[in-house]
């Protein structure tokens, strides 16, 4: 109930391309979907996040993608550079103050 | 302003041992949480500390212990040290005992031989 199930689990993209990675959950109670990006070396730092009560949001070249039904989000990186390349999980909490259930990761590489 | 800050960035221990990580929140936030974070891994939740008292708690064993003090910095201890316990270690803050908008550290990344 508590998995978050993330993939793919790598991804190479070419420049100027779209990245997209896949999360799917359970537990229907989550209502707080943030994307985490990781540097080596550093730790996650806050992308993007959404609630489910809309179905898309957008940030510069990063969209999360939100189908309830489905009980699926994904993360679009638009226009992909190379210093997008990192580590990017999915996260899900609800009520504010349960702990973040992290996706397994996605390992973005972006390729000239 | 200063984020949220780790100490060591790294350190070396032996199986058996007993290992201290701190954590100083950023700037204005009061409650520190703890994350697990295997090689190749998503962060796993260790345990949450706010107002000095330990108010959530990961599936995590005793070993593995902590504090708050009253300027809101946090101490992971993990006592009995096990080669499973080689991780990066993340102290992530924010404010009120909630989790959004959470500021994470860079890590402290333990290694058990």
């Amino acid at each position: 109930q508590q998995q978050v199930k993330q993939s793919p689990q790598s991804l190479i993209v070419q420049k100027g391309g779209i990245s997209i990675i896949n999360c799917a959950y359970e537990n229907t109670a989550f209502d707080y979907f943030p994307w985490y990006q990781q540097f080596p070396g550093k730790g996650p730092a806050l992308l993007i996040a959404i609630r489910p009560d809309v179905s898309e949001k957008k940030e510069g070249r990063f969209t999360i993608s939100f189908n309830k039904s489905a009980k699926q989000f994904s993360l679009h990186i638009m226009d992909s550079q190379p210093g997008d390349s990192a580590t990017y999980f999915c996260a899900a909490t609800y009520s504010g103050n349960t702990p973040l259930v992290f996706g397994k990761g996605t390992r973005l590489s972006v390729i000239a | 302003d200063a984020g949220v800050t780790q100490s060591p960035t790294h350190l070396i221990k032996t199986r058996g041992q007993q290992v201290t990580l701190r954590c100083s929140p950023k700037s204005g936030h009061d409650t520190v949480s703890w994350y697990q974070q295997a090689l190749g891994q998503g962060p796993q939740f260790i345990f949450q500390y706010y107002e000095e008292e330990e108010r959530q708690r990961g599936n995590f064993p005793d070993r593995f212990s902590g504090h708050q003090f009253p300027n809101y910095s946090s101490e992971l201890n993990v006592n009995a040290l096990l080669l499973g316990d080689s991780a990066l270690y993340l102290c992530a803050s924010t404010t009120g005992g909630e989790v959004y908008g959470y500021t994470f550290g860079s890590g402290t990344r333990l290694t058990v031989v």
